[in-house]
């Protein structure tokens, strides 16, 4: 089976810098996504990992690590409309017809 | 705009029903797929379909019907729902490769299903 934890809810301060863990136990491993999904809107892309290291794409960073089954989102200048959820996702062994979902952390950036 | 478009956006029905919630996408991806979201539930997989052909179905009641006509359309038929099936129903697309970030999903915005 395929397990993946991700905190429920963080608070951050505009400006100011977050890190989202994400924890996973899957059969086999193809990558780990994740995703950004504003209140009433569709999840969008943000970005995909599946060797060790960081991977920069402007504010937003992701880093993986295969032998701890860890990765995080980290988030640089946070700005208000960076408030939305965040969703780890997992390709396991069953490739891109078996992407498993983690429950997503809301984040609520503040003032 | 993602390129994937649900309809309807909301929808309203009783127990004995039958109504058909509708995904299109202009990607060009071979891959298309039916994902349940709940309030505090992980998104959950329900049906993968691959160049037109389910390859995967996620131990999803009968009462959930899905169609793939082509690679550009998917459908959900519905009939006699629980109100325990009310939730947002999320169509997605891929390229459909498991190489690199082939598996990247394309969402629509979700059909908003509630069942009385």
């Amino acid at each position: 089976g395929q397990n993946i934890d991700q905190p429920t809810e963080m608070t951050a301060t505009e400006g100011a810098i977050v890190q989202i863990n994400c924890t996973y136990q899957t059969s086999g491993f193809n990558g780990l996504f994740w995703y950004q999904q504003h209140a009433g809107e569709a999840p969008t892309f943000l970005s995909y990992n599946v060797l060790d290291g960081l991977e920069e794409k402007g504010r937003f960073s992701s880093f993986l690590s295969r032998s701890k089954g860890y990765s995080y989102l980290l988030l640089k200048e946070l700005q208000m409309k960076d408030s939305a959820s965040y969703l780890c996702a997992v390709m396991g062994s069953g490739g891109y017809q078996k992407v498993t979902f983690g429950t997503g952390t809301k984040l609520q950036v503040i003032p | 705009e993602t390129g994937v478009t649900q309809t309807p956006r909301h929808l309203v029905m009783g127990m004995t029903n039958k109504k058909s919630l509708k995904c299109e996408q202009h990607l060009g991806h071979n891959a298309m797929y039916w994902y349940k979201q709940s309030a505090k539930k992980p998104l959950e997989l329900m049906f993968v379909y691959s160049l037109e052909e389910r390859v995967e179905n996620n131990s999803v009641p009968s009462r959930f019907s899905p169609e793939c006509p082509n690679s550009s359309h998917l459908f959900l038929h519905l009939h006699t729902l629980q109100p325990e099936d009310s939730a947002l129903y999320l169509c997605a697309s891929s390229q459909g490769t498991s190489g690199g970030a082939g598996g990247e999903l394309f969402f629509g915005e979700g059909s908003r299903l509630t069942v009385l």
